[in-house]
């Protein structure tokens, strides 16, 4: 079983709805990220949470929300899709150890288009 | 403000050696990672540098010089599964340690 999963995989939603994307760990981290790639831009960190009561926005946190579940599960949310949102979202994982949490382990994507 | 640098694309021939630089300013430098992402795929962690000098890890080397605010991956003995697209990313301080990435080098490893 994969350690970093992502649902949905693929998703088309329309201008102005309501998205979650959720991902779930099993490697006992305390550490995720929320990344988004476009074609040329890389990856942009969107939020990121050390644990279940610290979330901080990343570079790109505008039009985006998060939740902290639990210790294994962070959700990414778009309050009102928009096109330019348009992308493939990863969800990342890595150990609070400072000497190790560089290593982070990356979910298999969602790539969601918005119409 | 904070920028890094990398070359968007580079090619290589099957079984050579092919280095991919990367520059970076930015504030609460820490360290530098390397990651290969195949087609889309997720991104795999390759390698890391938090003083200067090279780590080698098989094939893979990465190299670091702080005072220059420069580093570089070293692909050596190149194969056709080489063919990914490669990114760097700084770990800083003043961000809780989160990795920001550069926009990645697509490689193209030819016959």
């Amino acid at each position: 079983d994969a350690d970093v999963t992502q649902t949905p995989r693929n998703r088309i939603t329309k201008t102005g709805k309501r998205i979650m994307l959720e991902c779930s760990q099993t490697k006992g981290h305390d550490r995720m990220y929320w990344y988004r790639q476009d074609p040329g831009l890389g990856l942009r960190l969107i939020y990121y949470s050390f644990d279940v009561k610290d979330i901080n926005k990343g570079e790109i946190s505008d039009g985006y929300s998060v939740s902290r579940q639990a210790q294994a599960k962070f959700s990414l949310s778009l309050e009102s899709a928009i096109p330019n949102q348009t992308a493939l979202y990863f969800c990342a994982t890595s150990s609070n150890d400072l000497e190790s949490s560089h290593e982070q382990y990356f979910g298999p994507g969602t790539r969601l288009t918005v119409t | 403000g904070q920028s890094l640098e990398q070359p968007s694309e580079v090619t290589a021939v099957e079984g050579a050696i092919v280095q991919i630089n990367c520059t970076y300013q930015t504030s609460g430098f820490y360290g530098l990672s390397w990651y290969q992402q195949h087609d889309g795929g997720a991104p795999t962690f390759l390698s890391y540098n938090a003083l200067d000098g090279l780590e080698e890890t098989g094939r893979f080397s990465s190299f670091l010089s702080r005072s220059d605010s420069y580093g570089y991956l070293l692909l050596q003995e190149l194969q056709m599964k080489d063919s990914a697209s490669y990114f760097c990313a700084v770990r800083r301080s003043n961000s809780g340690y989160a990795l920001n990435f550069g926009k990645g080098t697509s490689l193209l490893v030819t016959p």
